[in-house]
C-alpha cells in the first residue's frame, strides 16, 4: 500500500448517521492531516493531528492517531447532505531534508438525505 | 482575506503548445507547493517554493516542467510541449511564513488541463 491509504474506498450512509474513514500509512510522520475535496472544487483543510498526540476534535470531527498501528480514522458525527465529498488524508513526512505532504487516493463519502 | 487565487480555471491546450499556471497564495504567504491529480486519485507533491527560491522539486519531472516564485507576481507552473499524459487538475497550496507542513497548506480551487 502506498503511504496514506483510506479504508474503505466508498462510503454511502444516511443523513444522521456516524461516518468513519480510515487511514494507514507506512513511514514514521510529523503529523497527519484530513483535508475535504467536493466534485471539481479544490481542497480544503479539515483538521490537523501531530505525532504525538493522540485524538483532536473539531466540531463534529474527531480524528485519532495511532503512530503503533501506523494509522488514523476520521469520524463525522450527525452527518448532514452537505458532508457529501471526497475525503483525503495526508501525511506529512520528511524526505530528502525537506517536509512534504503525501496524499491519500481519497474516498468518496454519500450521505443520503 | 482573499484565499489562495489560480488562474486559469480550466486550460485547453494542443499537443506541443506550452501551459502557464498562476497561483497567488494568501496574503501574507510566502511559501507555495504544487501539486498534480489526475482524475480518481489524491495529489501528488511536485514542487515546493519561497520566493525566488526552489526547495525541494523532487516530484517535479525533469523535462517540460518548470516553476517560479518571483519577488513580484505570482508563482508560474510552466508546462512545455504538452502531451495528452499532462491533462490534470493541478492545485496550488500556500502557507505562513513558518512553511513547512507543520503549519496548515490553504489550497486553491484548482486549474484542470486539458491536452487535445
Amino acid at each position: 500500500s502506498q503511504q496514506g491509504e483510506e479504508d474503505p474506498q466508498a462510503l454511502s450512509i444516511q443523513e444522521g448517521e456516524n461516518a468513519t474513514m480510515n487511514c494507514s500509512y507506512k513511514t514514521s510522520i510529523n503529523n497527519l492531516q484530513w483535508y475535504r475535496q467536493n466534485s471539481g472544487r479544490g481542497l480544503v483543510h479539515l483538521i490537523l493531528i501531530r505525532s504525538n498526540e493522540r485524538e483532536k476534535h473539531s466540531g463534529r470531527l474527531r480524528v485519532t492517531l495511532d503512530t503503533s498501528k501506523k494509522s488514523s480514522s476520521l469520524l463525522i458525527t450527525a452527518s448532514r447532505a452537505a458532508d457529501t465529498a471526497s475525503y483525503f488524508c495526508a501525511t506529512g513526512i520528511t524526505q530528502g531534508g525537506s517536509e512534504k505532504l503525501v496524499f491519500g487516493k481519497g474516498m468518496k463519502l454519500t450521505v443520503n438525505p | 482575506n482573499a484565499g489562495v487565487m489560480q488562474n486559469p480555471r480550466h486550460l485547453v491546450r494542443r499537443r506541443g503548445q506550452e501551459a502557464r499556471l498562476r497561483c497567488s497564495p494568501m496574503k501574507g504567504h510566502s511559501h507555495v507547493y504544487w501539486y498534480r491529480q489526475l482524475p480518481e486519485e489524491g495529489l501528488k507533491f511536485m514542487v515546493y517554493l519561497q520566493k525566488e527560491n526552489i526547495i525541494d522539486e523532487s516530484g517535479m519531472p525533469k523535462e517540460r516542467f518548470s516553476a517560479e516564485f518571483p519577488k513580484e507576481g505570482p508563482s508560474i507552473l510552466r508546462i512545455q510541449q504538452v502531451v495528452r499524459g499532462d491533462s490534470a487538475a493541478y492545485f496550488c497550496a500556500s502557507s505562513p511564513i513558518f512553511g513547512g507542513i507543520q503549519e496548515t497548506q490553504y489550497f486553491g480551487p484548482g486549474t484542470r488541463l486539458l491536452v487535445l
